[in-house]
């Protein structure tokens, strides 16, 4: 079965207290990993899109990298502003859907 | 500006009646897409449309319907048969093709059964 775990579920920082958060993924064939930013009560905001192990996007604070089997958001010196939660989510071949991980809650203290 | 918009922003509902939320988009993308979001779980696939007049059931489509008589507008009714309706609902968008899958995203109803 397709599956797309995120960790952790929440993380909480200092401002300028880099780190990464993790997607891994089971599929049967990725045609593209996606990122997106939610924030609380709003729909989810594309951030980056990953095709190939190896690949990577960046912009500002936010670097998305990929392997083989998990993609990682890291995060920069991190401000308040970019707290949110963090969607990953897959497209597996031969299909339209995405399929979405739970998300990581990432709170940046001031 | 180019987006998605839904309406209505909050929708409370009795039960045993079934409510229509809106979704309209000029982004020119042929395929859109109903979410549900729960607290605590990822979003699931509802229904989805790839062109005019078709669409496809997602992961949870009992108790829901769709239409897509137009390419800018993907209506979904909560009908009364959907056991807990009360969730965060998003509608989205994307271009059609091998690659190019990024999906754009609505503010999302918040829909409450009283």
């Amino acid at each position: 079965e397709d599956q797309v775990t995120q960790s952790p579920e929440a993380l909480r920082l200092q401002e300028g207290e880099s780190s990464s958060l993790n997607c891994s993924y089971t599929v049967s064939g990725l045609r593209g990993l996606f990122w997106y930013r939610q924030d609380p009560g709003k729909g989810p905001e594309f951030l980056f899109t990953l095709y190939s192990a190896g690949e990577e996007k960046e912009k500002e604070r936010l670097k998305a990298t990929i392997t083989k089997k998990e993609s990682f958001l890291h995060i920069t010196a991190p401000k308040p502003e970019d707290s949110a939660t963090y969607l990953c989510a897959v497209r597996i071949q031969g299909a339209q859907k995405l399929v979405f991980g739970q998300g990581t809650r990432l709170t940046i203290n001031p | 500006d180019g987006g998605i918009t839904q309406s209505p922003k909050y929708l409370f509902r009795k039960e045993g009646q079934n409510v229509t939320l809106s979704c309209e988009q000029n982004l020119n993308h042929d395929a859109m897409y109903w979410y549900r979001q729960d607290p605590g779980q990822g979003l699931r696939l509802i229904y989805y449309s790839q062109i005019v007049n078709d669409f496809q059931k997602g992961d949870i489509a009992e108790g829901y319907s769709v239409s897509r008589e137009k390419k800018e507008s993907f209506p979904l009714t909560v009908t009364s048969a959907q056991k807990n309706p009360t969730a965060f609902y998003l509608c989205a968008s994307s271009r059609q093709g091998r690659f190019y899958n990024e999906q754009f995203f609505g503010p999302g109803t918040r829909l409450t059964v009283l």
